[in-house]
């Protein structure tokens, strides 16, 4: 069965300095997909980043870009020049099958 | 927001009564899925749908059921509330854009069984 392991309950992260988020997933398929969600305080799952398992490139999305090292079977999310409003809990997720499976999340808080 | 609403946002009910959660969205997109949002577990999945009539169970889908009769509508009920089914529920929809598959959640539905 597929397992999304965050091994970071919380980080602090000072104001524009870059983060870097853990993330393991341990699944056999050999097509899957890689998310991360932002999820703010209030409450909404804000879609961020997507890395397929075929992908040879890390994904980037503006500030965000996902370090994918397929044979390590990590997906870490990278958030550079931290603003205030990074500060939300994060969550990897793992797609196969047209499910997702997600990890226990981290809570980022920035500080200025 | 992909055009995702759940009704309803909140509410309070009492153990053993039956509870009914609706999704609604406005386009056309053929998955469907309800998650449940509990501290320390992130999102799990109850029960999805891949199109009208057609469903199957997730993770955690004791003591929920769900019905699609039509594309936009995707129900969630609980037949005999417990404790336990206090949660946020999450309603998703799943699409394919430029070779990237998204899932877009809507606001949720905080639900409490007392």
């Amino acid at each position: 069965a597929q397992k999304i392991t965050q091994t970071q309950p919380g980080m602090f992260v000072q104001e524009k300095e870059a983060v870097t988020l853990d993330c393991t997933y341990d699944t056999s398929d050999q097509s899957y997909g890689l998310f991360w969600y932002k999820q703010p305080s209030s409450g909404e799952m804000i879609f961020l980043i997507y890395q397929g398992s075929y992908d040879e490139q890390n994904a980037t999305e503006g500030r965000y870009s996902l370090n994918f090292q397929k044979a390590r079977k990590s997906a870490n999310l990278v958030i550079s020049a931290s603003q205030l409003g990074d500060s939300a809990m994060y969550f990897c997720v793992e797609e196969y099958g047209n499910k997702l499976v997600f990890g226990a999340g981290t809570i980022l808080r920035v500080k200025s | 927001d992909a055009g995702i609403t759940q009704s309803p946002r909140h509410k309070v009910t009492e153990t053993g009564t039956p509870v009914t959660l609706r999704c609604h969205q406005t386009e056309n997109h053929r998955y469907m899925y309800w998650y449940r949002q509990d501290p320390g577990h992130g999102l799990r999945l109850i029960h999805y749908s891949y199109g009208v009539k057609d469903t199957d169970k997730g993770e955690v889908s004791d003591g929920y059921s769900v019905s699609r009769s039509k594309t936009e509508d995707f129900l969630l009920t609980l037949e005999s509330a417990t404790s336990s089914q206090t949660s946020v529920y999450f309603c998703a929809i799943s699409s394919t854009r430029e070779a990237v598959y998204e899932q877009y959640f809507g606001p949720g539905t905080r639900l409490t069984v007392t």
